[in-house]
């Protein structure tokens, strides 16, 4: 079974904080995934890794960086956390070899900036 | 810009009825289309897709079809069951890759029972 883990469901941080998101898949997956969900919105990419140290800008890059230093682990961070990015974030990973792009998602972190 | 609209929002079934959330997609070079269900509490989980070249596909209660030249998709679940209540998800490939989608709204499904 595909697992994407993701280190806290719930999360409080104060403006200004810099803020870590870590995302670990245990599936050996090349391709991982942070997105945003907001009602009515639906799920929009962050940003996308298709390898280690490698990244490209989803739709809504701004005010994100990501890290990935490891394959198993996609790390999204918060450089100044304002309330606007109050949000869930799903990790997802992808395998690009196994002949299905399916995503598997991690169960989310629901952060909330104050 | 890219887009997937989806159609409605919320929708209200009877347990034993049938369901069908509607999408429409923007960009024509799309040839992947996924539908993700999304339980209370967890993340989204793929429950069927379709890729271009088929106009339907079934599984057990599911089924997807697909209209290119009017680029819009459909998921239809027959026969509901208390356990299809959930928030549906359908999704388009970038242009550019098959491994990158572009999302709908969601639709939040609920079985009455």
């Amino acid at each position: 079974d595909v697992k994407v883990t993701q280190s806290s469901r719930y999360l409080v941080k104060r403006t200004g904080e810099k803020v870590f998101l870590e995302c670990v898949q245990d599936m050996d997956h090349e391709n991982m995934f942070w997105y945003r969900q907001d009602p009515g919105l639906g799920l929009r990419l962050i940003y996308f890794s298709y390898d280690v140290k490698m990244k490209e800008k989803g739709d809504i890059p701004e005010g994100y960086s990501v890290s990935r230093e490891k394959k198993e682990r996609f790390s999204l961070i918060l450089e100044s956390a304002s309330t606007n990015q109050t949000s869930m974030y799903l990790c997802a990973s992808s395998s690009t070899f196994a002949g299905t792009y399916e995503q598997y998602f991690g169960p989310g972190t629901r952060l909330t900036v104050t | 810009g890219e887009n997937v609209e989806q159609h409605p929002s919320t929708l209200s079934v009877q347990e034993g009825d049938s369901a069908v959330i509607k999408c429409t997609y923007s960009d024509s070079a799309s040839n992947y289309f996924p539908w993700y269900k999304q339980e209370l509490g967890k993340g989204p989980q793929l429950i069927i897709d379709i890729r271009s070249n088929v106009g339907e596909k079934k599984d057990q209660r599911i089924a997807v079809t697909l209209n290119k030249t009017a680029k819009h998709f459909s998921l239809h679940i027959t026969e509901t069951q208390p356990e299809d209540s959930a928030v549906y998800f359908c999704a388009a490939s970038r242009e550019y890759s098959n491994y990158q989608l572009i999302w709908g709204a969601g639709t939040k499904l609920i079985i009455k029972p």
